[in-house]
């Protein structure tokens, strides 16, 4: 089955700096690829998503980068701010027929300090 | 609002106690998922199902059971035979589709006492 790395497993920042996580996986048929924030006694909470036709996805403050041949996609949070501050998790999953169960990394823990 | 309801938040059990946990959506998605959270360890999956009465084992289903008698609903029974039980159990449910991220619940916290 699939199986995914993420590190680091703790990253701390200061406000205003750029925070980056990266995962790798191991199935290449894997072809969808979220992000996850998770602030703590809550659920996680879909921030981005990016498919294996595409190469990078912004959303303001937030990208994704995807590199298919290496098998590895990375967040990239710019201009952080304290509430940036929560468990962030990557997850993979072949879509299709594997009806999108996904597989999650370990999480990072980031902490922006003021 | 559409959403994810899990019940109860905080959840205590006895030793050779069967506990459930409650998971309801209104988000009119086919499938759902339970997985479980312990420190340092990510999100595990323990069941899933695609359909109405129909659900498949997950990576660590051991000592646990679902039903999923409709839609709306995908209660988890962790039985006896989980020797480890106390974690933070989210379910999730999405259109099935494989086209669209989770919507999770906001977790029950299930401790054995």
């Amino acid at each position: 089955g699939e199986n995914v790395e993420q590190h680091p497993s703790t990253l701390s920042v200061q406000e205003g700096d750029s925070a980056v996580i990266k995962c790798t996986y191991s199935d290449s048929a894997s072809n969808y690829f979220p992000w996850y924030k998770q602030e703590l006694g809550k659920g996680p909470q879909l921030i981005i998503d990016i498919r294996s036709n595409v190469g990078e996805k912004k959303d303001q403050r937030i990208a994704v980068t995807l590199n298919k041949t290496a098998k590895h996609f990375s967040l990239h949070i710019t201009e952080t701010q304290p509430e940036d501050s929560a468990v962030y998790f990557c997850a993979a999953s072949m879509g299709g027929t594997s009806y999108g169960k996904l597989t999650f990394g370990q999480g990072t823990i980031l902490t922006v300090h003021p | 609002d559409g959403g994810i309801t899990q019940s109860p938040k905080y959840l205590f059990r006895k030793e050779g106690q069967n506990v459930t946990l409650s998971c309801e959506q209104n988000l009119n998605h086919d499938a759902m998922y339970w997985y479980r959270q312990d420190p340092g360890q990510g999100l595990r999956l323990i069941y899933y199902s695609q359909i109405v009465n129909d659900f498949q084992k997950g990576d660590i289903a051991e000592g646990y059971s679902v039903s999923r008698e409709k839609k709306e609903s995908f209660p988890l029974t962790v039985t006896s035979a989980q020797k480890n039980p106390t974690a933070f159990y989210l379910c999730a449910s999405d259109t099935g589709t494989g086209r669209g991220g989770y919507t999770f619940g906001s977790g029950t916290r299930l401790t054995v006492v």
